[in-house]
């Protein structure tokens, strides 16, 4: 089964620095995909960025990017420049493909202190 | 499109009533699943469908039923509500073609507690 980790309940930025939400996963299929969620207080799951395990570059949108490096089964998630809004909590999700059901971590909850 | 939704978003049981948890899309996806989020934890995955007529047990599927008689609609089913079932339940749609679509699409949320 997968197993999707991440080792920071809690991380805290200063507005405009930049931070890293650490994940790690497990699996053994070689086609899957990597997701980052946002979950403000809403609890509307609101997609960050995605990353297809079959490229090699790192998913990047604005000032979210990834680490992704497979050998490794990592994908860490930096917010470059962070914002009040970014403040939430994140979930990473592994996503076997062509299967329809994800694998969450437990979530990072991010401060952004002004 | 109005994408997947939930119905209803707030709902307050007692312990032994039975309802159902709606859902629906509008973007003729395959794939459908139920999740679950308990207080400081991430999404757990209770029942999914690949396909109309198709569904299988995921990772905490017990005191949940569920059925897929249609493409858009894909409800969750307590039979007998108790207080560890409180929690905020989603459910999500994919497509099963893969390649840049594959991504689930989650509903807002519906928010349970069972007293």
């Amino acid at each position: 089964a997968q197993t999707v980790t991440q080792s920071q309940p809690e991380m805290s930025v200063q507005e405009a620095e930049t931070v890293t939400l650490s994940c790690t996963y497990d699996t053994s299929e070689s086609d899957y995909y990597l997701f980052w969620y946002k979950q403000p207080p809403s609890r509307q799951m609101i997609l960050v960025i995605r990353q297809e395990a079959y490229k090699q570059q790192n998913a990047t949108e604005n000032r979210f990017s990834v680490n992704f490096q497979k050998a490794a089964k990592s994908f860490s998630l930096k917010i470059s420049d962070s914002q009040l809004g970014d403040a939430a909590m994140y979930f990473c999700a592994y996503l076997k493909a062509n299967a329809g059901k994800s694998t969450f971590g437990d979530g990072t909850t991010l401060t952004v202190k002004p | 499109n109005a994408g997947v939704t939930q119905t209803p978003k707030f709902q307050v049981l007692k312990t032994g009533q039975s309802m159902t948890l709606q859902c629906a899309q509008d973007m003729n996806h395959e794939y459908m699943s139920w999740y679950r989020q308990d207080p400081g934890m991430g999404l757990r995955l209770i029942h999914y469908s690949v396909g109309a007529g198709i569904t299988d047990q995921g990772e905490v599927p017990n005191g949940y039923n569920v059925s897929r008689s249609t493409t858009e609609d894909f409800p969750l089913r307590l039979l007998s509500a108790a207080p560890s079932q409180t929690s905020v339940y989603f459910c999500a749609s994919s497509r099963a073609s893969g390649g840049s679509t594959d991504t689930q699409y989650f509903g807002p949320g519906t928010r349970l507690t069972v007293l």
